[in-house]
């Protein structure tokens, strides 16, 4: 069967520091996979969506880049952490279009 | 773009009453996915609709979509404290190539009471 790891699990940076949250699924090829964001307001914002290796599409200008080295494998990062980069980070991945999306456990940034 | 608006935002009942969710779209709908989230987890998805008038059950459970295809409804029979979580519905409202993303609701809070 297919799993999702991702970490850390949370995560205290001061502001202007890098960052490096790694996402790896377990079990299929060639997933379709995605960073969310999701702020206290409950909603889950699309932050970027990959394909395949090398392809990666932004869904919204930010402070954040994503990188998918290996076929299982999404990276999210950002060269210097603003405090706005606050909230819980959530990555997924999909069969196929139009397939459920299937989630890891999450990560909580903190910015100080 | 596709907005999804669900109803209520908040919902605290007694252990053993029925509930009902709702999501509606501002689009025809591809497809509908509601996930339940227990705080500051990850989402469990739950169900997939995609036909008009679609029903779906897991245990006590039930999702539909109306013929529209635009508004869905959760319900839970004689929910538990285990309910207790946030539901979310996602949808994906384009039909052909969407690269699998979804739009998803803010979500409802549901509180369960022994």
């Amino acid at each position: 069967s297919q799993t999702i790891h991702q970490w850390p699990a949370t995560l205290v940076q001061p502001v202007g520091s890098p960052l490096s949250l790694e996402c790896t699924v377990e079990g299929t090829s060639n997933p379709n996979l995605y960073w969310y964001r999701q702020a206290a307001g409950r909603g889950l914002q699309l932050l970027f969506y990959s394909v395949g290796i090398g392809q990666i599409s932004s869904e919204v200008p930010q402070n954040l880049s994503a990188s998918r080295p290996q076929d299982r494998q999404f990276i999210l990062s950002s060269k210097k952490l603003l405090l706005s980069d606050s909230g819980f980070y959530l990555c997924a991945w999909s069969m196929r279009d139009h397939q459920p999306q299937h989630f890891g456990d999450g990560t909580r940034l903190s910015i100080l | 773009s596709q907005e999804l608006e669900q109803s209520p935002q908040s919902l605290i009942v007694q252990e053993g009453k029925n509930l009902t969710i709702n999501c509606t779209s501002s689009k025809t709908l591809y497809g509908l996915y509601w996930y339940k989230q227990k705080y500051g987890e990850g989402l469990i998805f739950l169900m997939m609709l995609q036909k008009g008038g679609e029903e779906k059950s897991h245990e006590k459970i039930t999702a539909k979509l109306d013929e529209k295809k635009q508004q869905s409804s959760l319900h839970i029979t004689a929910s538990q404290p285990s309910h207790a979580g946030i539901y979310l519905c996602g949808a994906d409202g384009a039909g052909g190539t969407s690269y699998g993303k979804l739009t998803f609701g803010q979500g409802t809070i549901l509180t369960v009471h022994p």
